[in-house]
């Protein structure tokens, strides 16, 4: 059984950089795409963007200025760091696995349970 | 943008039909629509993915498709555990994929 679980500081300071990782078990990271995912109180769900298991990114234009991921594949984890964070950065981060097939990636279908951040002094 | 309806209300047994916009243009297949269902403090799941292929697991009441310009999630005959937040997401090109804004749908 696939199992994805995010991890890092539930509290950041305005300004600072909120650095998370996601732990992947039942599965290898490699020769896969995988993503973050946000969702703040009350709001919907916001695509950050993904990384291949080769280090290979796309981030969402609204993100790509704060954001970098990255991949070690030794530990069988993916992390998320996003820089200069600000109270609207608040939300709960998600982990997920993409599906694909045939070059194609259709869908996310394994996602973690989620990490809450606080961005607040 | 990708923008769907922010609720729906459904009778128990009903039929309901969300659908999911794109500001740019008409969606089609090339966009790979998914629908994910979501209940509170849960993480997403995924209903449907290519526009109308349904995930393992579930129930064949739950429907994609590309009406006219939008993707649609049907749901025929509602279910009461069906109460949940929908997402449509996305993909707009570039290796780029948004999600709607959610439609929570409330069965009663």
């Amino acid at each position: 059984q696939v199992q994805l679980q995010e991890s890092g500081p539930g509290l950041v300071k305005p300004s600072e950089t909120l650095s998370l990782t996601c732990s992947v078990s039942g599965d290898s990271i490699s020769n896969q795409y995988w993503s973050w995912i946000r969702q703040p109180p009350g709001g919907g769900l916001e695509w950050i963007g993904y990384i291949y298991y080769s280090g290979s990114t796309n981030y969402s234009p609204s993100l790509k200025s704060r954001v970098i991921m990255s991949v070690d594949t030794s530990k069988n984890q993916f992390s998320l760091k996003l820089n200069s964070v600000v109270a609207a950065d608040t939300a709960v981060y998600y982990c997920a696995r993409w599906f694909c097939a045939n070059d194609i990636c259709y869908h996310l279908d394994v996602w973690g349970r989620g990490t809450t951040v606080t961005v607040s002094s | 943008v990708v923008t769907q309806e922010p609720s729906f209300s459904v009778s128990p047994g009903g039929t309901v039909t969300l659908t999911c916009a794109l500001s740019s243009g008409s969606v089609s297949r090339g966009h790979y629509p998914n629908w994910y269902q979501q209940t509170p403090g849960q993480a997403p799941r995924t209903l449907i993915y290519n526009t109308n292929t349904r995930s393992s697991g579930v129930p064949g009441r739950f429907s994609g498709s590309i009406l006219g310009d939008k993707a649609a999630l049907t749901i025929t005959g509602a279910q009461a555990d069906d109460e949940s937040d929908y997402y449509c997401m996305l993909y707009i090109g570039s290796g780029i994929r948004v999600f709607g804004g959610g439609t929570k749908v409330t069965v009663l």
